[in-house]
């Protein structure tokens, strides 16, 4: 079945450092790929999304790529703020046409000033 | 964008007390909503399918008779836990599917506390 990995946290950055969190899956076909986010006490947001190969999803300064080959969708942001500190959730949706979602953990990241 | 709404957003209730958590996408029809349960530090855990119009797909290990879902109309799905007990005590988070769009949107949540 679908599965993403995701490195476990947490991860404590100082304010301005740059972040990744790894994010690898499996899935038969073409998945859509997502980075939700989730702030303390709160539901998840969809931070950004790609829907095939060589997309670049990217919002709020986050950015991720849609890498087939080494099935990776990595979360990358050059400067974090104290306000992105929270939980990410890498996830996909199969191409099977089930719009079941697959998450991993979740990584928290905490952001000190 | 989209908005999924649920409520309540928080709830108490007593051990044995059944507890009704209602999903409703906003602004656009749902045929599928998806009702997912989040234990403390944890991921979201898939609970059931619930399709506009027919009986809920329940993952495996979920208790039907527990958690039972309706999903009477394209806008609304309910989850209601059934004799609830502390262990039940979680955030569950739906979410809904534009059949229009083909996008899915998150609700905010609802924390549950059962004593």
């Amino acid at each position: 079945g679908d599965s993403v990995t995701q490195m476990e946290g947490p991860v404590t950055l100082s304010e301005e450092a740059f972040l990744t969190i790894n994010c690898t899956y499996t899935a038969t076909g073409y998945p859509s790929l997502f980075w939700y986010v989730q702030y303390p006490g709160e539901g998840l947001q969809l931070l950004l999304k790609a829907t095939k190969a060589d997309d670049k999803g990217s919002n709020k300064g986050f950015e991720a790529t849609y890498r087939k080959e080494t099935t990776s969708f990595h979360l990358e942001k050059g400067s974090v703020q104290v306000s992105d500190s929270a939980v990410y959730f890498c996830a996909l949706i199969g191409s099977g046409g089930y719009q079941k979602v697959t998450f991993g953990i979740g990584t928290k990241l905490q952001v000190i000033p | 964008g989209a908005v999924v709404s649920q409520h309540p957003s928080r709830v108490i209730c007593k051990s044995g007390t059944s507890v009704k958590i209602e999903c409703r996408s906003l602004d656009f029809q749902a045929t599928t909503m998806f009702w997912y349960r989040q234990f403390p530090k944890q991921s979201l855990m898939l609970m059931a399918t619930s399709n506009e119009g027919s009986k809920a797909t329940y993952e495996q290990g979920v208790e039907k008779d527990k958690f039972l879902i309706n999903h009477a109309s394209l806008t609304l799905s309910t989850l209601t836990v059934t004799s609830a007990h502390p262990e039940d005590s979680s955030f569950y988070i739906c979410s809904a599917h534009d059949r229009g769009s083909y996008e899915q949107y998150f609700g905010p949540g609802t924390r549950l506390t059962v004593t």
